[in-house]
């Protein structure tokens, strides 16, 4: 199966805008999803098929693709948002492949 | 609402066996794509298997191939995960999750909330 890489961490200040990037080969061809994961929980959806948004997810996140690369957009940061940052894709073969995920730290 | 509740874990000996259930509620179970997604102390989210909503299909990730059978029961709404031959990498927490419907993708739209696996003599 493909793989998929993303930062390890990525720091921002309160209010301003958050970008993490996955990057993997096949990304032109499968769709993204990106999930966001606190300590102790379960992950939760807040990207699916590259840009679009779950009800109940805030609008200050987007997600965008560019080649094979997609980025989840945090416009705005708020202290809530630090978590880590997980994308992944699904493979012809049958099988899934998670991103190596990325811390995001509220400064 | 939706509901996935994993149970089986614990502590197991190297070599041996556990088996994993995943009780699902507040959707009609028998429609969807049902995966497990593990994830070791301190690392990055892994994926494990997928079934069928039907139970005809399984895929598993080669870490795991030949030692983890996934099943299902639909009439019970569980999700099953035996697992042999289970070595100190296995241990992790392990989630069940919902694969989304045709509008969100192969992604994961419900999760429960873990189960922990810890294997050590």
């Amino acid at each position: 199966s493909h793989e998929l890489t993303q930062p390890p961490s990525v720091s921002v200040s309160p209010g301003q805008t958050a970008r993490i990037t996955c990057s993997g080969d096949a990304l032109p061809k499968r769709y993204a999803y990106w999930y966001q994961q606190k300590p102790g929980q379960a992950p939760v959806l807040v990207i699916y098929k590259d840009t679009d948004r779950p009800s109940g997810i805030p609008e200050r996140f987007s997600g965008s693709s560019s080649g094979t690369t997609v980025t989840l957009t945090i416009s705005g940061v708020q202290a809530e948002d630090e978590a880590d940052y997980y994308c992944q894709s699904a493979d012809t073969s049958g099988t899934y492949v998670f991103g190596t995920g990325t811390m995001l730290t509220v400064l | 609402q939706v509901k996935l509740v994993e149970s089986g874990g614990g502590v197991v000996q190297p070599g041996k066996s556990l088996r994993l259930s995943c009780e699902a509620s507040g959707f009609i179970f028998s429609n969807y794509i049902m995966h497990w997604v593990r994830q070791a102390p301190g690392k990055g989210l892994e994926w494990v298997a997928v079934i069928s909503d039907d139970g005809t299909k399984k895929f598993y990730a080669d870490s795991v191939k030949g030692r983890f059978t996934l099943s299902r029961d639909n009439s019970k709404n569980t999700l099953y995960l035996q697992m042999d031959s289970l070595s100190g990498e296995d241990t992790a927490v392990y989630f069940c999750a919902r694969e989304g419907d045709i509008v969100i993708g192969t992604s994961f739209d419900f999760w429960g909330q873990g189960m922990r696996v810890t294997v050590s003599s």
